[in-house]
């Protein structure tokens, strides 16, 4: 099946520093990704979509100028996380879905970012 | 949007049939209905999917009633390894908003 990669699976990061994660579809192309942020033993919370080669569209609640989002090519969107804080700290995770698709999604395995 | 509602948490036995419902009673003409398994610290995997009636793959079953304003997984013969937490999503493609799933402990 369809594999959705990202990188880094863990990151560690001083207060103040960003981070970016990548998302890859590795065999198919995905003109709309999605992001999510799940805390300890809650669900998946969608951040935002990511539509190649337009503006991601966030949710409310999400601040676009902390979490930046990039969907440059229909395999790559990157989510970078600015100027990270503690409470930022959280498991990230993307998802695609095949251009051809009637509505599954792929997931990636999710990146932990730690933040001191 | 259509909200979804399912039990928290549930416990079964291995080889005992897991049911779990999913109520989406505002459930729209377009929407798909989803079944998505995680494990700690993993992305969410895709189980079924379905529009109605029923559906059944090599894991699991789907029922679906005529009015759609539910779903029911079937999980048949459970083991430990199936201890985790499932998700039951209903939208159309530009919508994949989690609910709060259902946490299933397997014990032996």
């Amino acid at each position: 099946g369809a594999v959705v990669s990202q990188h880094p699976s863990r990151v560690i990061c001083k207060s103040g520093t960003s981070v970016k994660i990548e998302c890859r579809s590795l065999d198919f192309q995905a003109t709309t990704m999605f992001w999510y942020r799940q805390f300890p033993k809650q669900s998946l919370m969608l951040m935002a979509t990511s539509n190649e080669g337009s503006k991601a569209t966030y949710e409310q609640g999400v601040e676009k100028d902390k979490f930046l989002i990039n969907h440059a090519s229909l395999t790559l969107s990157t989510l970078t996380v600015t100027s990270a804080h503690p409470e930022d700290s959280s498991f990230y995770i993307c998802s695609a879905r095949d251009q051809g698709d009637t509505g599954e999604l792929f997931f990636g395995e999710g990146s932990r970012l730690t933040v001191l | 949007l259509a909200k979804t509602t399912q039990p928290i948490s549930m416990d079964s036995y291995e080889g005992q049939e897991v049911n779990i419902t999913c109520s989406h009673n505002n459930i729209a003409t377009n929407d798909y209905i989803t079944w998505y398994q995680q494990f700690p610290s993993q992305g969410p995997r895709f189980i079924i999917q379905g529009y109605k009636t029923k559906v059944t793959n090599e894991v699991a079953s789907l029922f679906i009633p005529a009015d759609r304003k539910s779903s029911t997984l079937s999980l048949p013969r459970v083991s430990l390894s199936d201890t985790a937490v499932y998700y039951c999503l209903v939208g159309d493609t530009d919508d994949m908003r989690f609910g709060a799933g259902t946490r299933l402990t397997v014990k032996p």
